[in-house]
Protein backbone atom coordinates (compact mmCIF):
# COMPACT_ATOMS: atom_id res chain seq x y z
CA UNK A 1 0.00 0.00 0.00
CA UNK A 2 1.09 3.84 -0.50
CA UNK A 3 1.70 5.89 2.14
CA UNK A 4 2.63 9.75 2.35
CA UNK A 5 4.51 11.32 5.06
CA UNK A 6 4.60 15.15 5.61
CA UNK A 7 7.06 15.07 8.52
CA UNK A 8 6.04 18.71 9.48
CA UNK A 9 3.19 19.38 11.56
CA UNK A 10 3.37 23.21 11.53
CA UNK A 11 5.53 25.53 10.04
CA UNK A 12 5.29 29.40 10.16
CA UNK A 13 7.08 32.30 7.66
CA UNK A 14 7.18 35.55 7.36
CA UNK A 15 4.81 37.62 5.02
CA UNK A 16 6.65 38.02 1.81
CA UNK A 17 9.00 35.16 2.21
CA UNK A 18 9.60 32.02 1.49
CA UNK A 19 8.74 28.59 2.78
CA UNK A 20 8.93 24.56 1.70
CA UNK A 21 6.80 22.08 2.56
CA UNK A 22 8.35 18.50 2.44
CA UNK A 23 6.52 15.18 1.45
CA UNK A 24 7.74 12.13 0.84
CA UNK A 25 6.14 8.69 -0.17
CA UNK A 26 6.40 4.86 -0.80
CA UNK A 27 5.24 3.02 -3.75
CA UNK A 28 6.14 0.55 -5.67
CA UNK A 29 4.48 2.02 -8.81
CA UNK A 30 6.41 3.60 -11.84
CA UNK A 31 3.53 6.27 -12.97
CA UNK A 32 1.60 7.72 -10.48
CA UNK A 33 0.48 11.37 -9.51
CA UNK A 34 1.11 13.71 -6.84
CA UNK A 35 -0.91 16.76 -6.06
CA UNK A 36 -0.75 19.89 -3.21
CA UNK A 37 -4.13 20.36 -1.65
CA UNK A 38 -4.77 23.64 0.39
CA UNK A 39 -7.60 23.58 3.16
CA UNK A 40 -8.12 27.11 4.70
CA UNK A 41 -9.98 26.81 8.20
CA UNK A 42 -13.57 26.26 7.73
CA UNK A 43 -13.54 26.45 3.70
CA UNK A 44 -12.93 23.51 1.24
CA UNK A 45 -9.63 21.78 0.26
CA UNK A 46 -8.86 23.22 -3.12
CA UNK A 47 -5.98 21.51 -5.66
CA UNK A 48 -2.52 23.97 -5.70
CA UNK A 49 -0.36 22.26 -7.71
CA UNK A 50 0.00 18.77 -9.55
CA UNK A 51 2.91 16.50 -10.76
CA UNK A 52 2.69 13.53 -12.80
CA UNK A 53 5.56 11.03 -12.13
CA UNK A 54 6.52 10.16 -15.77
CA UNK A 55 7.14 14.24 -16.24
CA UNK A 56 10.53 15.01 -15.11
CA UNK A 57 9.97 19.09 -15.56
CA UNK A 58 8.62 19.98 -11.53
CA UNK A 59 4.96 21.58 -11.77
CA UNK A 60 4.42 25.55 -11.38
CA UNK A 61 1.45 27.51 -10.55
CA UNK A 62 2.29 31.15 -10.20
CA UNK A 63 4.01 31.53 -6.80
CA UNK A 64 4.02 27.48 -5.80
CA UNK A 65 6.04 25.36 -7.12
CA UNK A 66 7.18 21.90 -6.69
CA UNK A 67 10.77 19.70 -6.29
CA UNK A 68 9.88 16.43 -7.55
CA UNK A 69 12.84 13.67 -6.90
CA UNK A 70 11.28 10.66 -8.14
CA UNK A 71 14.09 8.08 -7.08
CA UNK A 72 14.26 9.99 -3.52
CA UNK A 73 10.50 9.92 -3.63
CA UNK A 74 10.24 13.32 -2.35
CA UNK A 75 7.58 15.83 -3.69
CA UNK A 76 8.57 19.43 -1.66
CA UNK A 77 6.40 22.54 -2.30
CA UNK A 78 7.91 25.75 -2.50
CA UNK A 79 5.03 28.78 -1.37
CA UNK A 80 7.60 32.29 -2.72
CA UNK A 81 6.31 35.35 -2.03
CA UNK A 82 3.96 33.91 0.92
CA UNK A 83 0.94 36.04 1.25
CA UNK A 84 -1.50 36.17 4.62
CA UNK A 85 -4.22 34.30 2.22
CA UNK A 86 -1.87 31.42 2.55
CA UNK A 87 -2.54 30.22 5.36
CA UNK A 88 -4.09 27.14 5.82
CA UNK A 89 -3.46 23.46 6.13
CA UNK A 90 -1.38 21.56 3.31
CA UNK A 91 -1.81 18.12 2.07
CA UNK A 92 0.23 16.05 0.08
CA UNK A 93 -1.76 13.35 -1.84
CA UNK A 94 -0.70 10.15 -3.96
CA UNK A 95 -2.74 8.26 -6.80
CA UNK A 96 -1.68 6.03 -9.02
CA UNK A 97 -2.43 6.08 -12.72
CA UNK A 98 -3.22 2.43 -13.17
CA UNK A 99 -5.70 3.12 -10.37
CA UNK A 100 -8.35 5.22 -12.32
CA UNK A 101 -10.93 6.15 -10.31
CA UNK A 102 -8.83 5.05 -7.31
CA UNK A 103 -9.18 8.01 -3.85
CA UNK A 104 -6.25 9.96 -3.08
CA UNK A 105 -3.72 9.13 -0.13
CA UNK A 106 -2.98 11.82 2.33
CA UNK A 107 -0.21 12.87 4.23
CA UNK A 108 -1.46 13.81 7.78
CA UNK A 109 -0.88 17.68 6.49
CA UNK A 110 0.89 20.77 8.04
CA UNK A 111 -0.45 23.75 9.39
CA UNK A 112 1.14 26.90 7.78
CA UNK A 113 1.00 29.80 9.29
CA UNK A 114 1.90 33.57 7.58
CA UNK A 115 3.48 35.83 10.67
CA UNK A 116 2.37 39.54 8.96
CA UNK B 1 -19.53 28.26 -12.46
CA UNK B 2 -18.88 24.04 -12.45
CA UNK B 3 -18.96 22.81 -8.83
CA UNK B 4 -19.34 20.29 -6.23
CA UNK B 5 -22.31 21.44 -3.42
CA UNK B 6 -22.59 19.99 -0.26
CA UNK B 7 -25.82 20.00 2.13
CA UNK B 8 -26.15 20.69 4.68
CA UNK B 9 -22.79 22.10 5.73
CA UNK B 10 -23.74 21.26 9.05
CA UNK B 11 -25.44 18.45 10.66
CA UNK B 12 -26.53 17.71 14.21
CA UNK B 13 -27.67 14.58 15.05
CA UNK B 14 -28.49 11.89 18.03
CA UNK B 15 -26.69 8.48 18.84
CA UNK B 16 -27.92 6.06 16.71
CA UNK B 17 -30.20 8.59 14.85
CA UNK B 18 -30.03 7.91 10.80
CA UNK B 19 -28.53 10.88 8.91
CA UNK B 20 -28.10 11.45 5.15
CA UNK B 21 -25.83 13.72 3.63
CA UNK B 22 -26.18 15.18 0.00
CA UNK B 23 -23.44 15.77 -2.86
CA UNK B 24 -24.29 17.44 -5.96
CA UNK B 25 -22.30 18.33 -9.00
CA UNK B 26 -22.63 20.27 -11.95
CA UNK B 27 -19.08 18.59 -13.51
CA UNK B 28 -20.60 16.08 -14.76
CA UNK B 29 -17.65 14.14 -13.37
CA UNK B 30 -18.03 10.12 -13.73
CA UNK B 31 -16.56 9.12 -10.11
CA UNK B 32 -17.88 10.69 -6.97
CA UNK B 33 -16.61 10.11 -3.45
CA UNK B 34 -16.94 10.27 -0.19
CA UNK B 35 -14.03 11.11 2.37
CA UNK B 36 -14.16 11.36 6.30
CA UNK B 37 -11.82 13.36 8.08
CA UNK B 38 -11.89 13.70 11.88
CA UNK B 39 -10.27 16.50 13.49
CA UNK B 40 -6.49 17.63 12.70
CA UNK B 41 -6.10 14.39 10.51
CA UNK B 42 -5.96 13.53 6.91
CA UNK B 43 -8.66 12.60 5.23
CA UNK B 44 -9.75 8.94 5.01
CA UNK B 45 -11.98 7.83 1.57
CA UNK B 46 -15.02 5.90 2.33
CA UNK B 47 -16.07 4.41 -0.54
CA UNK B 48 -16.77 5.62 -4.31
CA UNK B 49 -18.83 5.62 -7.25
CA UNK B 50 -17.55 5.02 -10.98
CA UNK B 51 -21.01 5.94 -12.75
CA UNK B 52 -23.45 3.50 -11.51
CA UNK B 53 -20.87 0.94 -9.86
CA UNK B 54 -20.14 1.00 -5.70
CA UNK B 55 -16.73 0.75 -4.74
CA UNK B 56 -16.42 0.32 -0.93
CA UNK B 57 -13.37 0.59 0.84
CA UNK B 58 -11.90 -2.38 3.09
CA UNK B 59 -12.03 -0.80 6.20
CA UNK B 60 -15.61 1.43 5.71
CA UNK B 61 -17.62 0.28 8.84
CA UNK B 62 -20.76 -0.98 7.62
CA UNK B 63 -22.55 1.43 9.09
CA UNK B 64 -21.83 3.43 6.40
CA UNK B 65 -23.74 3.27 2.92
CA UNK B 66 -24.17 5.42 -0.43
CA UNK B 67 -26.62 5.99 -2.90
CA UNK B 68 -25.89 7.55 -6.72
CA UNK B 69 -29.39 7.82 -7.93
CA UNK B 70 -28.06 9.77 -11.09
CA UNK B 71 -24.99 11.86 -12.33
CA UNK B 72 -25.23 14.74 -10.46
CA UNK B 73 -26.55 13.32 -7.25
CA UNK B 74 -24.53 11.26 -4.27
CA UNK B 75 -25.83 10.58 -1.07
CA UNK B 76 -23.96 9.18 2.40
CA UNK B 77 -26.35 7.46 4.75
CA UNK B 78 -25.19 6.35 8.24
CA UNK B 79 -27.02 4.55 9.83
CA UNK B 80 -26.86 4.32 13.12
CA UNK B 81 -24.11 7.19 14.16
CA UNK B 82 -22.07 7.06 17.15
CA UNK B 83 -19.92 9.74 18.94
CA UNK B 84 -17.08 8.33 16.71
CA UNK B 85 -18.46 9.04 13.28
CA UNK B 86 -18.07 12.70 14.20
CA UNK B 87 -16.35 14.34 11.54
CA UNK B 88 -16.06 15.95 8.66
CA UNK B 89 -17.42 14.84 5.54
CA UNK B 90 -15.85 15.40 2.12
CA UNK B 91 -17.72 14.70 -1.11
CA UNK B 92 -15.21 15.04 -4.26
CA UNK B 93 -15.84 14.54 -7.90
CA UNK B 94 -13.35 13.42 -11.00
CA UNK B 95 -13.64 12.12 -14.56
CA UNK B 96 -9.94 9.72 -14.45
CA UNK B 97 -8.21 9.31 -17.15
CA UNK B 98 -9.54 12.61 -18.94
CA UNK B 99 -7.84 16.21 -19.71
CA UNK B 100 -8.04 16.82 -16.16
CA UNK B 101 -7.88 14.22 -14.52
CA UNK B 102 -8.44 15.91 -10.61
CA UNK B 103 -10.29 15.85 -8.05
CA UNK B 104 -12.16 18.31 -6.90
CA UNK B 105 -13.76 19.09 -3.36
CA UNK B 106 -16.99 20.13 -1.43
CA UNK B 107 -16.83 22.19 1.00
CA UNK B 108 -18.14 19.54 3.19
CA UNK B 109 -20.58 18.68 5.96
CA UNK B 110 -19.76 18.81 9.69
CA UNK B 111 -21.36 16.23 11.24
CA UNK B 112 -22.05 16.49 15.17
CA UNK B 113 -23.15 13.43 17.58
CA UNK B 114 -24.49 14.19 20.40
Amino acid sequence: AQTVTQSQPEMSVQEAETVTLSCTYDTSESDYYLFWYKQPPSRQMILVIRQEAYKQQNATENRFSVNFQKAAKSFSLKISDSQLGDAAMYFCAYRSVSGGADGLTFGKGTHLIIQP
Amino acid sequence: DAMVIQNPRYQVTQFGKPVTLSCSQTLNHNVMYWYQQKSSQAPKLLFHYYDKDFNNEADTPDNFQSRRPNTSFCFLDIRSPGLGDAAMYLCATSTPGGIDDTQYFGPGTRLTVL
